[in-house]
């Protein structure tokens, strides 16, 4: 499976200010995920980026708040704009299998964000 | 919106003993499902995929589906204070071309 890594791994931000977290792999894939996982929650998928295409949104999720990145196959970001605390959660990157099964995804090892 | 339940537990076996996890699914037509382990503090790891009807082994982990009463299900062999941690079912929604994933069950396994 593809070695994903995050940057940054956690970050302490005020609020109102702007958060871009990476997500970068080692081999080329055709979806990238973004999820938010809150304390003692499952997973929620914010959106789904694709390269060369607009990110797609879930339900709740709006581009103006999480505006995401896709420039190439192997690289995305997330922004997490004009923080509350309610925003502070555990963001993981995901991607499909590449050459494999694309209805697999792997994580990569998350972004904790604290927002004061 | 297409829906995974599991008994988010905890569920609790002793060391050696066989774990069982179950997970029943809403959307009859799905094909693909997936087993995450998560450790506390770490990120989803994929243990088992699993596409048709019976059992797939892999080591100490079985997982079953059952298509036609839409269950999913994981036992862990010989349980290990190392397998305690947070199961995900996870199922891919052809449609909406995503996982949905169940809110998980801890699972303890006591030494």
């Amino acid at each position: 499976s593809a070695v994903i890594s995050q940057k940054p791994s956690r970050d302490i931000c005020q609020r109102g200010t702007s958060l871009t977290i990476q997500c970068q792999v080692d081999s080329q894939v055709t979806m990238m995920f973004w999820y938010r996982q809150q304390p003692g929650q499952s997973l929620t998928l914010i959106a789904t980026a694709n390269q060369g295409s607009e990110a797609t949104y879930e339900s709740g999720f709006v581009i103006d708040k999480f505006p995401i990145s896709r420039p190439n196959l192997t690289f995305s970001t997330l922004t997490v704009s004009n923080m509350s605390p309610e925003d502070s959660s555990i963001y993981l990157c995901s991607v499909d299998g590449g050459t494999g099964p694309t209805d697999t995804q792997y994580f990569g090892p998350g972004t904790r964000l604290t927002v004061l | 919106q297409k829906e995974v339940e599991q008994n988010s537990g905890p569920l609790s076996v002793p060391e050696g003993a066989i774990a069982s996890l179950n997970c029943t699914y809403s959307d009859r037509g799905s094909q693909s499902f997936f087993w995450y382990r998560q450790y506390s503090g770490k990120s989803p790891e994929l243990i088992m995929s699993i596409y048709s009807n019976g059992d797939k082994e892999d080591g100490r982990f079985t997982a079953q589906l059952n298509k036609a009463s839409q269950y999913v299900s994981l036992l862990i062999r010989d349980s290990q204070p190392s397998d305690s941690a947070t199961y995900l079912c996870a199922v891919w929604w052809e449609y909406g071309n995503k996982l949905v994933f169940g809110a998980g069950t801890i699972l303890r396994v006591k030494s």
